[in-house]
């Protein structure tokens, strides 16, 4: 079946750091992929997504490649906040599966100033 | 006020006890969906609903049920909570129109402990 993993955390990076966290997936068919955003204490938010290969998805400085060559969809930001602090959730949704996500385990960034 | 709302949000019941979580949303979408959350494993889909008379199973369905009693509310059942259903629930909705049909939004989350 359809897969996700995620680089294992937690990070901790110091602000203004470059952010890396590497996704890759396993799907049959075409799928979307979405970074998710949760804060603490709050539900999930679409960060941002992209839904064929070699879009970019961005939002908030944050992007992401959809690369089918490697099954990847790291998420980057060149320059971190204390407010990026959060778990981020990488996401596959099988267009032909009935529009389920299937989620990454989660990566827990922490931004010290 | 939030487009999806899920009530309680915390609730703490022993083992053996029957549990329902709400879920309303007014985002006016057909698709809900109920996902656990539990540290290093990420969400997991329990059940979905994509109207009023379509109801399925996810990955882990079992151990609970689920009303969508209008396209506005989907409740998650524990008939008899145990202490491994102790968690994070998620509710989430979609559209089943339009470009952002791939597009979830999600709830604030309940969380539930099992003693």
């Amino acid at each position: 079946g359809d897969s996700v993993t995620q680089m294992e955390g937690p990070v901790t990076l110091s602000e203004e750091a470059f952010l890396t966290i590497n996704c890759t997936y396993t799907a049959t068919g075409y799928p979307s992929l979405f970074w998710y955003v949760q804060y603490p204490g709050e539900g999930l938010q679409l960060l941002l997504k992209a839904t064929k290969a070699d879009d970019k998805g961005s939002n908030k400085g944050f992007e992401a490649t959809y690369r089918k060559e490697t099954t990847s969809f790291h998420l980057e930001k060149g320059s971190v906040q204390v407010s990026d602090s959060a778990v981020y959730f990488c996401a596959l949704s099988d267009p032909q599966g009935a529009q389920k996500l299937v989620f990454g385990q989660g990566t827990r960034l922490t931004i010290n100033p | 006020d939030a487009d999806v709302t899920q009530t309680p949000r915390n609730r703490i019941t022993k083992t053996g006890k029957r549990i329902m979580l709400e879920c309303s949303q007014t985002k006016g979408h057909d698709r809900m969906y109920w996902y656990r959350q539990d540290p290093g494993l990420g969400l997991r889909l329990i059940y979905y609903s994509f109207d009023v008379k379509d109801i399925n199973k996810g990955e882990i369905s079992d151990g609970y049920s689920v009303s969508r009693q209008a396209q506005a509310k989907f409740s998650l059942s524990l008939e008899s909570a145990i202490p491994n259903q102790t968690a994070l629930y998620f509710c989430a909705t979609s559209d089943l129109k339009g470009d952002e049909t791939d597009t979830q939004y999600f709830g604030p989350g309940t969380r539930l402990t099992v003693l």
